[in-house]
Protein backbone atom coordinates (compact mmCIF):
# COMPACT_ATOMS: atom_id res chain seq x y z
CA UNK A 1 0.00 0.00 0.00
CA UNK A 2 1.56 3.29 -1.34
CA UNK A 3 2.14 6.27 1.69
CA UNK A 4 0.96 9.38 2.44
CA UNK A 5 2.42 11.79 -0.27
CA UNK A 6 2.85 15.54 -0.12
CA UNK A 7 3.25 17.93 -2.81
CA UNK A 8 5.28 19.63 -3.77
CA UNK A 9 8.08 18.55 -1.46
CA UNK A 10 9.86 22.23 -1.87
CA UNK A 11 8.74 25.44 -2.27
CA UNK A 12 10.13 29.03 -2.36
CA UNK A 13 7.29 31.80 -2.01
CA UNK A 14 7.38 35.73 -1.72
CA UNK A 15 5.95 37.36 1.42
CA UNK A 16 2.06 37.79 0.13
CA UNK A 17 2.35 35.25 -2.04
CA UNK A 18 -0.57 32.74 -2.01
CA UNK A 19 0.46 29.14 -2.10
CA UNK A 20 -1.15 25.25 -1.90
CA UNK A 21 0.16 22.15 -0.82
CA UNK A 22 -1.67 19.04 -1.46
CA UNK A 23 -1.81 15.76 0.33
CA UNK A 24 -2.79 12.06 -0.70
CA UNK A 25 -3.61 9.84 1.81
CA UNK A 26 -3.50 6.30 2.42
CA UNK A 27 -6.32 4.94 -0.08
CA UNK A 28 -8.65 3.88 2.42
CA UNK A 29 -7.88 6.41 5.18
CA UNK A 30 -10.95 9.37 5.18
CA UNK A 31 -9.01 11.54 7.60
CA UNK A 32 -6.29 13.71 6.82
CA UNK A 33 -4.71 16.25 8.90
CA UNK A 34 -2.23 18.90 8.71
CA UNK A 35 0.42 20.31 10.81
CA UNK A 36 3.43 23.10 11.03
CA UNK A 37 6.56 22.37 12.32
CA UNK A 38 8.78 25.33 13.20
CA UNK A 39 12.18 25.20 14.51
CA UNK A 40 10.67 27.97 17.27
CA UNK A 41 7.20 26.48 17.77
CA UNK A 42 7.81 23.00 17.14
CA UNK A 43 4.69 21.21 16.09
CA UNK A 44 1.44 22.61 15.68
CA UNK A 45 -2.18 21.21 14.88
CA UNK A 46 -3.88 22.90 11.83
CA UNK A 47 -6.70 21.50 11.03
CA UNK A 48 -8.43 17.81 10.37
CA UNK A 49 -10.83 16.78 7.48
CA UNK A 50 -12.82 13.74 7.72
CA UNK A 51 -15.31 13.12 4.48
CA UNK A 52 -14.92 16.53 3.05
CA UNK A 53 -15.77 18.28 6.14
CA UNK A 54 -13.21 20.16 8.74
CA UNK A 55 -13.37 18.39 11.51
CA UNK A 56 -11.05 20.10 14.07
CA UNK A 57 -9.56 23.05 13.79
CA UNK A 58 -5.94 24.34 15.86
CA UNK A 59 -5.31 27.90 17.20
CA UNK A 60 -4.58 29.62 13.65
CA UNK A 61 -5.80 32.74 11.79
CA UNK A 62 -7.92 32.57 8.81
CA UNK A 63 -5.19 32.92 6.44
CA UNK A 64 -4.75 29.55 6.58
CA UNK A 65 -7.61 27.08 4.73
CA UNK A 66 -8.13 23.70 3.42
CA UNK A 67 -10.55 21.72 1.89
CA UNK A 68 -10.73 17.64 1.60
CA UNK A 69 -12.11 16.16 -1.80
CA UNK A 70 -14.11 13.06 -2.51
CA UNK A 71 -11.52 11.09 -3.01
CA UNK A 72 -9.79 12.08 0.40
CA UNK A 73 -7.01 13.87 -1.24
CA UNK A 74 -7.03 17.58 0.64
CA UNK A 75 -5.83 20.46 -0.42
CA UNK A 76 -4.39 23.05 2.36
CA UNK A 77 -4.15 27.18 1.76
CA UNK A 78 -2.14 29.93 3.29
CA UNK A 79 -2.65 33.18 1.57
CA UNK A 80 -1.04 36.66 2.13
CA UNK A 81 2.40 34.73 2.92
CA UNK A 82 4.57 35.91 5.70
CA UNK A 83 8.05 34.97 6.05
CA UNK A 84 7.03 33.28 9.62
CA UNK A 85 5.12 30.90 7.49
CA UNK A 86 8.23 29.11 6.69
CA UNK A 87 8.19 25.49 7.65
CA UNK A 88 7.67 22.29 7.57
CA UNK A 89 4.35 21.65 6.48
CA UNK A 90 3.17 17.77 7.35
CA UNK A 91 -0.21 15.73 6.95
CA UNK A 92 -0.99 12.58 8.09
CA UNK A 93 -3.83 10.17 7.53
CA UNK A 94 -5.39 7.36 9.45
CA UNK A 95 -9.34 5.66 9.22
CA UNK A 96 -11.08 7.36 11.67
CA UNK A 97 -8.83 10.53 12.51
CA UNK A 98 -7.59 12.22 15.70
CA UNK A 99 -8.67 8.88 17.83
CA UNK A 100 -6.52 6.75 15.91
CA UNK A 101 -2.70 6.67 14.99
CA UNK A 102 -1.85 8.64 12.18
CA UNK A 103 0.61 7.83 9.17
CA UNK A 104 2.67 11.01 8.11
CA UNK A 105 3.70 12.52 4.65
CA UNK A 106 7.54 13.66 4.08
CA UNK A 107 6.23 16.85 4.24
CA UNK A 108 6.45 20.14 2.21
CA UNK A 109 9.72 22.64 2.91
CA UNK A 110 8.10 26.06 2.76
CA UNK A 111 10.16 29.11 2.43
CA UNK A 112 9.06 32.55 2.50
CA UNK A 113 11.32 35.45 0.96
CA UNK B 1 3.81 27.48 30.86
CA UNK B 2 3.54 24.79 27.62
CA UNK B 3 0.53 22.41 27.96
CA UNK B 4 3.04 19.55 27.44
CA UNK B 5 6.48 19.09 28.70
CA UNK B 6 8.97 17.16 27.93
CA UNK B 7 12.32 15.62 29.97
CA UNK B 8 15.29 15.77 28.94
CA UNK B 9 15.83 17.98 25.89
CA UNK B 10 18.68 16.09 24.55
CA UNK B 11 19.75 12.72 25.97
CA UNK B 12 22.97 10.75 25.11
CA UNK B 13 23.23 7.11 25.52
CA UNK B 14 25.95 4.58 24.78
CA UNK B 15 24.40 1.19 22.40
CA UNK B 16 22.69 -1.15 24.69
CA UNK B 17 21.57 1.38 27.79
CA UNK B 18 18.15 1.30 28.87
CA UNK B 19 16.47 4.97 27.75
CA UNK B 20 13.73 7.03 29.89
CA UNK B 21 12.67 10.19 28.03
CA UNK B 22 9.39 11.85 30.47
CA UNK B 23 6.06 13.96 29.37
CA UNK B 24 4.18 15.68 31.31
CA UNK B 25 1.10 17.65 30.61
CA UNK B 26 -1.67 20.32 32.71
CA UNK B 27 -4.72 19.66 30.89
CA UNK B 28 -7.20 16.93 30.84
CA UNK B 29 -6.89 14.54 27.75
CA UNK B 30 -8.66 11.86 25.81
CA UNK B 31 -4.98 10.42 25.19
CA UNK B 32 -1.49 10.53 24.56
CA UNK B 33 0.48 9.93 21.34
CA UNK B 34 4.46 9.25 20.80
CA UNK B 35 6.11 10.10 18.24
CA UNK B 36 9.30 9.85 16.67
CA UNK B 37 11.06 12.14 14.11
CA UNK B 38 14.04 11.08 12.52
CA UNK B 39 17.01 13.77 10.53
CA UNK B 40 15.36 13.10 7.15
CA UNK B 41 12.20 14.68 9.01
CA UNK B 42 9.74 11.52 8.64
CA UNK B 43 7.80 11.38 11.75
CA UNK B 44 6.24 7.72 12.28
CA UNK B 45 3.49 7.56 15.32
CA UNK B 46 5.11 4.60 17.78
CA UNK B 47 1.78 4.63 20.40
CA UNK B 48 -1.52 6.27 20.93
CA UNK B 49 -2.49 5.22 24.97
CA UNK B 50 -5.05 6.40 27.57
CA UNK B 51 -4.34 4.08 29.91
CA UNK B 52 -1.32 1.88 31.27
CA UNK B 53 0.99 0.31 29.67
CA UNK B 54 1.75 -0.76 25.83
CA UNK B 55 5.04 -2.60 24.55
CA UNK B 56 6.20 -2.44 20.74
CA UNK B 57 9.76 -4.74 20.57
CA UNK B 58 12.03 -2.65 22.36
CA UNK B 59 9.51 0.63 23.04
CA UNK B 60 7.28 0.77 26.01
CA UNK B 61 5.08 3.29 26.88
CA UNK B 62 3.19 4.10 29.98
CA UNK B 63 0.87 6.82 30.96
CA UNK B 64 -0.21 7.25 34.84
CA UNK B 65 -3.48 9.77 33.87
CA UNK B 66 -4.09 10.80 37.77
CA UNK B 67 -1.11 12.72 37.77
CA UNK B 68 -0.83 13.65 33.88
CA UNK B 69 2.46 11.43 33.01
CA UNK B 70 3.77 9.22 30.47
CA UNK B 71 6.77 7.84 29.80
CA UNK B 72 8.28 6.39 26.43
CA UNK B 73 11.54 3.43 27.55
CA UNK B 74 13.70 1.77 24.81
CA UNK B 75 15.70 -1.19 26.12
CA UNK B 76 18.60 -2.43 24.72
CA UNK B 77 18.95 1.32 22.78
CA UNK B 78 20.94 0.94 19.06
CA UNK B 79 21.92 4.04 16.97
CA UNK B 80 19.34 3.53 14.73
CA UNK B 81 16.88 4.95 17.81
CA UNK B 82 18.85 7.64 17.42
CA UNK B 83 16.07 10.40 16.50
CA UNK B 84 13.63 13.59 18.12
CA UNK B 85 11.19 11.84 19.94
CA UNK B 86 7.62 13.74 20.68
CA UNK B 87 5.05 13.63 22.92
CA UNK B 88 1.30 14.92 21.38
CA UNK B 89 -1.63 15.06 23.70
CA UNK B 90 -5.62 14.87 21.97
CA UNK B 91 -7.66 17.97 23.83
CA UNK B 92 -10.99 18.97 24.03
CA UNK B 93 -11.62 22.67 23.11
CA UNK B 94 -15.26 24.15 22.38
CA UNK B 95 -16.66 21.40 20.11
CA UNK B 96 -13.09 20.21 18.45
CA UNK B 97 -10.58 18.15 19.45
CA UNK B 98 -7.11 19.08 18.48
CA UNK B 99 -3.15 17.58 19.30
CA UNK B 100 -1.15 20.07 21.27
CA UNK B 101 2.88 18.76 21.15
CA UNK B 102 5.26 18.62 23.31
CA UNK B 103 8.97 20.15 22.18
CA UNK B 104 10.55 17.11 21.81
CA UNK B 105 13.47 14.91 23.01
CA UNK B 106 16.48 14.44 20.88
CA UNK B 107 18.07 11.20 21.42
CA UNK B 108 21.53 10.22 20.33
CA UNK B 109 22.58 6.73 20.99
CA UNK B 110 26.25 6.36 19.81
CA UNK B 111 28.09 2.56 19.22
Amino acid sequence: KAGVTQTPRYLIKTRGQQVTLSCSPISGHRSVSWYQQTPGQGLQFLFEYFSETQRNKGNFPGRFSGRQFSNSRSEMNVSTLELGDSALYLCASSLQGLRQSEFFGPGTRLTVT
Amino acid sequence: KNEVEQSPQNLTAQEGEFITINCSYSVGISALHWLQQHPGGGIVSLFMLSSGKKKHGRLIATINIQEKHSSLHITASHPRDSAVYICAVRVREGGSEKLVFGKGTKLTVNP
